[in-house]
């Protein structure tokens, strides 16, 4: 069946610009979350959604983040103002439950 | 807070060789394990995961690993590496139950030689 799916694949920004990238989870995946990887930092946890419950924003690194999801489905993660620093790779992955499922990321270079 | 190691970065086997890659969690009880594995511009693929029960498990592409719970390891082991393992593995840990982020340990990229 369909897996979780990302848009773009790539994105290359110049700074100070604001970027939304997108996240198809699996239907029927209760769970959706957003993760970060980069050269320095590994893979970070950056906020999670659990059906209608308010999200986990824990993992956001500054308030110039911020995700939705609408409809218990798509998720959009909205970088504001981006700097060099956000230059990464946002992974998503969808749950039904303990099993994480993950996308194949977009890539996201800020100039 | 629950950590996961990964001690060796990178690891070169020739192929046809046996692989262990490892992994110890630093967590107050037994968490649920997985092992992931990502090729070059790819995203996460599971290979395999431990919850509970028979402490050595099997995955995908041949893939094992056996949980110690004495030792709080996770290692991941293939009897006969194929040049198309060449990836980067990670190890990651998630409270019993599931439903949280998962910790990720920083990863082992494997290289095989022909």
């Amino acid at each position: 069946g369909a897996g979780v799916s990302q848009s773009p694949s790539n994105k290359v920004t110049e700074k100070g610009k604001d970027v939304e990238l997108r996240c198809d989870p699996i239907s029927g995946h209760t769970a959706l979350y957003w993760y970060r990887q980069s050269l320095g930092q590994g893979l970070e946890f950056l906020i999670y959604f659990q059906g209608n419950s308010a999200p986990d924003k824990s993992g956001l690194p500054s308030d110039r983040f911020s995700a939705e999801r609408t409809g218990g489905s798509v998720s959009t993660l909205t970088i504001q103002r981006t700097q060099q620093e956000d230059s990464a790779v946002y992974l998503c992955a969808s749950t039904p439950g303990e099993t994480q499922y993950f996308g194949p990321g977009t890539r996201l270079l800020v100039l | 807070a629950q950590s996961v190691t990964q001690p060796d970065i990178h690891i070169t086997v020739s192929e046809g060789a046996s692989l262990e890659l490892r992994c110890n969690y630093s967590y107050g009880a037994t968490p649920y394990l997985f092992w992931y594995v990502q090729s070059p511009g790819q995203g996460l693929q599971l290979l395999l995961k431990y919850f509970s029960g028979d402490t050595l498990v099997q995955g995908i592409k041949g893939f094992e690993a056996e949980f110690k719970r004495s030792q709080s390891s996770f290692n991941l082991r293939k009897p006969s590496v194929h040049w198309s393992d060449a990836a980067e593995y990670f190890c990651a840990v998630v409270p019993e139950g599931g439903r949280r982020a998962l910790t990720f340990g920083s990863g082992t990229r494997l290289q095989v030689q022909p």
